[in-house]
């Protein structure tokens, strides 16, 4: 079945370091990929999706390309700020395995936090 | 607030007790997505609803959780003789009728259930 792998957490990093969290998965069909942020005592929240290979999303100033030769869809952040605290889930939908749906797939999460 | 309204945010049961999780869809919106969150863990998909239909319940437990959505009013989520394992994070989302599987799911802020 389909799958997502993050990189294990937590994560500390200091105020202006750069960011990565890995994410690779694995998909019976050509699925879109999503990055999902939750803050504290809150739902998730999108942060950013990439539909086809090749294809990069960005939101406030994260960015990850959608890499279908290494079945992966990194996060990364040139300079991170205390309030990127929180935790990140990688996770993709498969058109095959969903019938339509968005029947979403997570990873287990990543809890970063920046100090100042 | 037009976001995907969950209440309560938290349900303290004694085993054996009923918990009823509800959920009203951002306005406009008519599926309706349950996820669980187990401690430490990603989401793992539950059901999937539109009005007055279960779609896809392949991620439920076989006993004691139904799930339904009327015509009228909010979804519910419903888990009887609740035991120790169903103390978790519980995620409804949403997503207008007209999205497919890339379209990113709306999510509220979740019922966190505790069993004692």
């Amino acid at each position: 079945g389909d799958s997502v792998t993050q990189m294990e957490g937590p994560v500390t990093l200091s105020e202006e370091a750069f960011l990565t969290i890995n994410c690779t998965y694995t998909a019976t069909g050509y699925p879109s990929l999503f990055w999902y942020v939750q803050y504290p005592g809150e739902g998730l929240q999108l942060l950013l999706k990439a539909t086809k290979a090749d294809d990069k999303g960005s939101n406030k100033g994260f960015e990850a390309t959608y890499r279908k030769e290494t079945t992966s869809f990194h996060l990364e952040k040139g300079s991170v700020q205390v309030s990127d605290s929180a935790v990140y889930f990688c996770a993709l939908s498969d058109p095959q395995s969903s019938g339509g749906a968005q029947k979403l797939v997570f990873g287990q999460g990543t809890r970063l936090t920046i100090n100042p | 607030n037009a976001g995907v309204m969950q209440n309560p945010r938290h349900l303290v049961r004694r085993r054996g007790q009923e918990a009823r999780l509800r959920c009203s869809p951002m306005k406009g919106h008519s599926h309706v997505y349950w996820y669980r969150q187990l401690p430490e863990e990603g989401l793992k998909f539950m059901v999937y609803l539109q009005k007055e239909n279960i779609i896809d319940e392949s991620g439920m437990p076989k006993e004691r959780f139904s799930a339904e959505f009327p015509k009228e009013g909010p979804s519910i989520l419903r888990i009887q003789q609740v035991v120790r394992g169903d103390s978790a994070a519980y995620f409804c989302a949403s997503s207008p009728s007209e999205s497919s599987y890339n379209s990113p799911l709306h999510f509220g802020n979740g019922t966190r259930l505790t069993v004692t």
